[in-house]
């Protein structure tokens, strides 16, 4: 069965940078673009981008771009997100999810806390 | 960038009830494919987002008949029909024809 099992949560300090993951399974790893979606304590969600782990081509919500760098390592099946010079409004939970026409399967989440 | 405005933010129902959610765009979701990419997604308590709704009223596999999701344009419904416990939780509308693709800010459904 398709699982997505993102890595465990995350408590940094501003300024800092952190690198999570996106291990997939039960499917192609290379046949669907693997988006990323934040959603902050209480709010909405906000799409952050998609890379294609086939071309390793990404597609970024200008809101994001310098903030977060999406790569993934085929290898394991496993996509990233880093991201950089953190502050007190990255702290969020964020979510990969797979995507064809829709977003069709979840990870669990990885909450970030950023705090000094 | 487009905004998708959801009302209401909240509905508390009755078990057994009729919902409506409405998730108005600030711009036509038809892209130049002639395809309108609105989603719905309900996102229980404590869980990450699932599917319900694609391509306005296409329900994902699994989903039961009894939600309905319609409209066109930039006017867009999803419909519970006889709320049951597993439907409560927060809906998002979302749209992927314009880029940057966006969520709309949600709409707990709750019991009275």
């Amino acid at each position: 069965q398709v699982q997505l099992q993102q890595s465990g949560a995350e408590l940094t300090k501003p300024g800092s940078s952190v690198k999570i993951s996106c291990k997939a399974s039960g499917y192609t790893f290379t046949s669907y673009d693997i988006s990323w979606i934040k959603q902050r304590p209480g709010q909405a969600l906000e799409w952050i981008g998609a890379i294609n782990p086939g071309s390793g081509g990404t597609g970024y919500n200008e809101k994001f771009k310098g903030k977060a760098t999406l790569t993934v390592d085929k290898s394991s099946s496993t996509a990233f997100m880093q991201l950089s010079s953190l502050t007190p409004e990255d702290t969020a939970v964020y979510y990969c999810a797979r995507l064809g026409d829709y977003f069709d399967y979840w990870g669990q989440g990885v909450m970030v806390t950023v705090s000094s | 960038d487009v905004v998708l405005t959801q009302t209401p933010v909240a509905q508390p129902v009755t078990l057994g009830d009729q919902a409506s959610i409405s998730c108005r765009s600030s711009q036509s979701l038809v892209h130049s494919n002639g395809n309108t990419y609105l989603e719905w997604y309900l996102q229980k308590p404590g869980q990450s987002p699932q599917l319900l709704i694609y391509k306005v009223s296409n329900r994902f596999s699994g989903v039961p008949d009894r939600f309905i999701g319609s409209g066109s344009g930039s006017d867009f419904t999803l419909k519970i029909s006889r709320v049951e416990p597993e439907d409560l939780g927060v809906y998002y509308c979302f749209q992927a024809t314009h880029d940057p693709w966006t969520f709309g800010g949600g709409t707990k459904l709750e019991l009275k």
